[in-house]
């Protein structure tokens, strides 16, 4: 399997801020990256997907980036309601992996 | 609207069978794979595998596979995860979700609203 890593696995920020959290792959994935967004009790919400693109519906706010191994997920300014769990997720594999999540809270 | 609707809430016995199911309206059935993921409770996300209901193409996690059984009814429009002896280890929430093209770059753009299964003597 391609295991995916996100850092940090936790992150304290305040309304406005610029956040950017990290997914690092085990090997190539090329741009098959997609991040999600889970609330708590709640499914999770499509983001991001081919690394870069914004799903339909998504704020802008939100952006991703990278290829190959390394990408980021960023909330140019943090509102209220993106305090969350992120995860990321490839599917450049047949068995698809998500990375372990990164908790953002309010500090 | 394009929705997936999960079955309800399941207690079970370890031992015992299961079979959960995922409902598809508003759109194209056939057209679309149907994943399965996994949430134990506090944790992250699992994917278990995913099926095209069209041809019935199924794929597992390797972790997942010969644990679970995925399949669809393309004729009422529904996926199914099932199990055949349950372990508490399973007790979990389950999510199935739609993706347009697994292995093309598309994500998993529409989720249900998940079916929690509690496995326990």
């Amino acid at each position: 399997d391609i295991q995916m890593t996100q850092s940090p696995s936790s992150l304290s920020a305040s309304v406005g801020d610029r956040v950017t959290i990290t997914c690092r792959a085990s090997q190539s994935i090329s741009s098959y990256l997609n991040w999600y967004q889970q609330k708590p009790g709640k499914a999770p919400k499509l983001l991001i997907y081919a690394a870069s693109s914004l799903q339909s519906g998504v704020p802008s706010r939100f952006s991703g980036s990278g290829s190959g191994t390394d990408f980021t997920l960023t909330i140019s300014s943090l509102q209220p309601e993106d305090f969350a769990t992120y995860y990321c997720q490839q599917s450049y594999s047949t068995s698809v992996t998500f990375g372990q999540g990164t908790k953002l809270e309010i500090k | 609207e394009v929705q997936l609707v999960q079955s309800g809430a399941e207690v079970k016995k370890p031992g015992e069978s299961l079979k959960i199911s995922c409902k598809g309206s508003g759109y194209s059935f056939t057209s679309y794979w149907i994943g399965w993921v996994r949430q134990m409770p506090g944790k992250g996300l699992e994917w278990m595998g995913i099926i095209y209901p069209g041809d019935s193409d199924t794929r597992y996690s390797p972790s997942f596979q010969g644990q679970v059984t995925i399949s669809a009814d393309k004729s009422i429009s529904t996926a199914y995860l099932q199990w055949s002896s349950l372990k508490a280890s399973d007790t979990a929430m389950y999510y199935c979700a739609r993706q347009p093209a697994p292995w093309a770059g598309h994500g998993m753009d529409v989720w249900g609203q998940g079916t929690t299964v509690t496995v326990s003597s």
